[in-house]
């Protein structure tokens, strides 16, 4: 079967850096995506991987190794309006994302 | 503005009845996607359209249907609602759905069905 997993529930400090881990096991990779999802609102678009290595954009960076099966998205200098759900995905042989159940971000002052 | 909208944003629905999810997108994408987000489980794919005309089962369609008459407009029913299929329901789209391109999401459409 295919499978997603990250951490049900991290809590980090506002200003400090969190590190969220994804392992996957899918049929096939056609790449690796994160997305934010605030509490009642819709998923959105953070990064996408590929390749090997990190991809930085602003204080957001993820890191995908395949021979690994592991991602991690890396959150810097954490503001209160981080809290949020991040779902990790993964692009399947057909082409269909599946999806880790997410992991809860909790920020503290 | 561009993007997508889902209709109703919430409903409560008797068992046994029938009810149609309407998805909009103005972004001229080919694919779309039908997702349900149930706790403690990640986005389940229901069903999903490659281009206007054509239309694939996800993980989950049993109970669900869907019809891809034009570009726009992605419609998901429940021909007779049970209790279990109580979620929120996502429409997604994207440029193609093999190429790299992110998912865009609907505001969601919560469902209970009693």
């Amino acid at each position: 079967g295919q499978n997603i997993d990250q951490p049900t529930e991290m809590t980090a400090t506002e200003g400090a850096i969190v590190q969220i881990n994804c392992t996957y096991q899918t049929s096939g990779f056609n790449g690796l995506f994160w997305y934010q999802q605030h509490a009642g609102e819709a998923p959105t678009f953070l990064s996408y991987n590929v390749l090997d290595g990190l991809e930085e954009k602003g204080r957001f960076s993820s890191f995908l190794s395949r021979s690994k099966g592991y991602s991690y998205l890396l959150l810097k200098e954490l503001q209160m309006k981080d809290s949020a759900s991040y779902l990790c995905a993964v692009k399947d042989s057909n082409y269909q994302l599946i999806w880790g159940a997410g992991t809860k971000l909790i920020i503290k002052p | 503005i561009a993007g997508i909208t889902q209709a109703p944003t919430s409903q409560i629905l008797a068992a046994g009845r029938r009810m149609t999810l309407r998805c909009t997108q103005d972004m001229r994408h080919n694919a779309m996607y039908w997702y349900r987000q149930d706790l403690g489980l990640g986005l389940r794919l229901i069903h999903y359209s490659n281009t206007a005309g054509t239309t694939g089962k996800g993980e989950v369609p049993d109970g669900y249907s869907v019809s891809r008459a034009n570009t726009d407009d992605f419609p998901l029913t429940l021909a007779s609602a049970v209790p279990s299929q109580t979620s929120v329901y996502f429409c997604a789209s994207s440029e193609r759905m093999t190429t790299p391109n992110e998912q865009f999401f609907g505001p969601g459409t919560r469902l209970t069905v009693l």
